[in-house]
């Protein structure tokens, strides 16, 4: 088990560019979340996907953003034609679906858009 | 959105001392979890306590939870400064996937 893994760590974009980010789970989960996080706030829900099939989204999630689990292992965030107000902190969790929801979060991938 | 709010927003404390943290939310729950988010890091989960339960221990750590109040508390016993973190309580609500956060207390321990 070496836990949740996201790539990159960093991102720094210009405004009106596009960018993708990647979460690997924990092998034997099939719950996975990401979530965004900005500065002095906890972490705001955006997707949950359960195996390949996205069950929810947020109204945080615009037009803009969109994720996939093609083939519900890891999965893939883009965010299209970037804002300075996406920047952010952009988490990913995953959990066992009898385990209470206790979700285990990975490093993170900070965006800063210029 | 946030489910709650953390209590203080920042605490600070000498090393060797307890440090209480509270956490208030607003709708039923499953459970409630505390996590701990060192700065610029991802956040690592400490403690599930269950709607049924009142009370779990683990390690150095106390986790109270009272359903009537619809609050919870997390006791760190003798802090260290490596314990110099924010901390973050999320509820798992029926009928929803996703966990709900609070926003936070920031904690900093002296040594």
């Amino acid at each position: 088990d070496t836990g949740v893994s996201q790539d990159p760590r960093h991102k720094i974009t210009k405004r009106g560019q596009n960018v993708t980010f990647r979460c690997d789970p924990i092998s034997e989960h099939n719950r996975l979340y990401w979530y965004r996080q900005t500065l002095g706030q906890g972490p705001e829900f955006l997707t949950y996907f359960q195996n390949e099939a996205q069950l929810e989204k947020s109204r945080l999630l615009s037009d803009r953003f969109s994720a996939e689990r093609p083939k519900g292992s890891f999965s893939t965030l883009e965010i299209q034609r970037t804002e300075q107000g996406d920047s952010a902190m952009y988490l990913c969790a995953s959990s066992f679906r009898t385990s209470y929801n206790e979700q285990f979060f990975g490093p993170g991938t900070r965006l800063t858009v210029l | 959105s946030q489910q709650g709010e953390e209590d203080p927003q920042a605490l600070s404390i000498q090393e060797g001392e307890n440090a209480t943290m509270n956490c208030s939310y607003k709708t039923s729950i499953n459970n409630l979890q505390w996590y701990r988010q060192n700065s610029g890091r991802g956040l690592v989960h400490l403690i599930l306590i269950r709607s049924n339960e009142r009370e779990k221990h683990s390690g150095r750590l106390r986790v109270t939870l009272d359903t009537s109040k619809k609050s919870s508390s997390l006791l760190i016993t003798a802090s260290r400064a490596a314990d110099t973190a924010s901390y973050f309580c999320a509820t798992s609500n029926p009928g929803a996937n996703n966990l709900f956060f609070g926003t936070g207390t920031r904690l900093t321990v002296i040594p």
